[in-house]
């Protein structure tokens, strides 16, 4: 079993480019979630989806946009990238009311 | 909304006992859970407490005081590979039952 895939792992942005992070998961759960981990902050949810065709937001979910069109796959836009965005990307997901989640091996963003 | 307490870092021996508390403030309370993360790597989740008490898993065990609004994590037998740092994450009714996550504590082990 993969588990939580995410690609890509490392990536350097200049300011206002964008780009798509891809979140893959291949245990059929209903829950996806996108966070950031910068020093000092712990986990921080930026959106979540419950199902597939559906999305909310988390507590920072300025800047960026996702979109489940698939169940297996969950999606962070950033449409034009900032310096504050500079952080560490993890996809998880669970099972509808699960105690625990998944965690992919995550992102490493840098906007310069 | 939800805050979490946890201290900033551990310090502690090989062999040794070492517990890791967690106060929080969250309204429709549903539980409180615990994650570890090495340096580098993806959170792991550990262990789960909805109801009052201690729940053991090997070396690891967790307790919650819903009443007191506070849990810890308690490593026993510690080991050089626990070094790592250690989030609680509770679950509330207001948070859309979405965990929100503590600021981690970073433990470290020495020989």
């Amino acid at each position: 079993n993969a588990g939580v895939t995410q690609t890509p792992k490392f990536r350097v942005l200049k300011t206002g480019q964008s780009m798509t992070l891809l979140c893959a998961q291949d245990m059929n759960h209903e829950y996806m979630y996108w966070y950031r981990q910068d020093p000092g902050m712990g986990l921080r949810l930026i959106h979540y989806s419950v199902g597939e065709g559906t999305t909310a937001k988390g507590e920072v979910p300025d800047g960026y946009n996702v979109s489940r069109l698939k169940k297996q796959n969950f999606l962070l836009g950033l449409e034009s990238a900032a310096p504050s965005q500079t952080s560490v990307y993890f996809c998880a997901s669970s099972l509808q009311g699960a105690d625990g989640y998944t965690f992919g091996s995550g992102t490493r963003l840098t906007v310069v | 909304g939800q805050s979490l307490e946890q201290p900033s870092e551990v310090t502690a021996v090989e062999g040794a006992i070492v517990q890791i508390n967690c106060t929080y403030q969250t309204s429709g309370f549903y539980g409180l859970s615990w994650y570890q993360q090495h340096d580098g790597g993806a959170p792991t989740f550990l262990s789960y407490n909805a109801l009052d008490g201690l729940e053991e898993t090997g070396r690891f065990s967790s307790f919650l005081s819903r009443s007191d609004s506070y849990g810890y994590l308690l490593l026993q037998e510690l080991q050089m590979k626990d070094s790592a740092s250690y989030f609680c994450a509770v679950r509330s009714s207001g948070g859309s039952y979405i965990p929100t996550f503590g600021r981690g504590t970073s433990l470290i082990v020495h020989p």
